[in-house]
């Protein structure tokens, strides 16, 4: 079995402040972690991926997460936020990379403000 | 993007009347997943199938049935609808094992069971 733990449910930011928005897993076997971005009223889609190789992966738009196996997470960081990368943010494991059931965490509601 | 519509995308119900949602993609993908959002539960897998006419329970999958006689097509139905099934619902896709991982969304569709 697999789960997925977001630590934080809200984090507020000021526009151009760091952030990080924390995911710890369990997994009994190999994992491929995604991290997802749901915008108001819209369906979610995929801010970037690990299945395997380096560790720290990065989005176009300047996320980037780092897996850490030893600490069973994987952080999704971003240096400077803007007011539109307000949404929410789902962590997501899966034991398959492709087409496999995917285990969801609650979600982090990022919200910058001006 | 991948081409996943659903319908409707809003419903208002009573208990106890049946309800279908339909999840169309275009994109050939293999596998197709229902899931619903609620606040503080993050995504929970209702069903999802892995190719036609095969199908399988998710977590939540009590009260909730699905059909895939069509590649393209896959139905959730709520036999007999209840309060605690007002939702969100979402469909999503994925191109199968071997894939990415990444799962395609539809926009949802929100129903509410008076």
């Amino acid at each position: 079995a697999q789960s997925v733990t977001q630590l934080d449910s809200q984090v507020p930011v000021f526009e151009e402040a760091p952030v990080e928005l924390r995911c710890n897993y369990s997994s009994s076997v190999s994992v491929y972690l995604f991290w997802y971005v749901q915008y108001p009223n819209q369906g979610l889609q995929l801010l970037l991926k690990y299945l395997s190789g380096s560790t720290l992966v990065e989005s176009i738009n300047g996320f980037e997460a780092e897996f850490n196996k030893s600490q069973t997470s994987f952080h999704l960081r971003k240096p400077s936020v803007h007011i539109s990368d307000t949404a929410e943010y789902f962590c997501a494991v899966s034991g398959l990379p492709g087409g496999s059931r995917l285990t969801f965490g609650e979600g982090t509601q990022l919200t910058v403000n001006p | 993007d991948a081409g996943i519509t659903q319908s409707p995308r809003h419903k208002v119900t009573e208990t106890g009347t049946p309800v279908t949602l339909r999840c169309h993609q275009t994109e050939n993908h293999r596998y197709m997943y229902w899931y619903r959002q609620d606040p503080g539960h993050g995504l929970r897998l209702i069903h999802y199938s892995y190719g036609v006419k095969d199908t399988d329970k998710g977590e939540v999958s009590d009260g909730y049935s699905v059909s895939r006689s069509k590649t393209e097509d896959f139905l959730l139905t709520l036999e007999s609808a209840t309060s605690s099934q007002t939702s969100v619902y979402f469909c999503a896709t994925g191109s199968g094992a071997g894939g990415t991982g990444e799962l395609f969304f539809g926009e949802g569709s929100r129903l509410t069971v008076l």
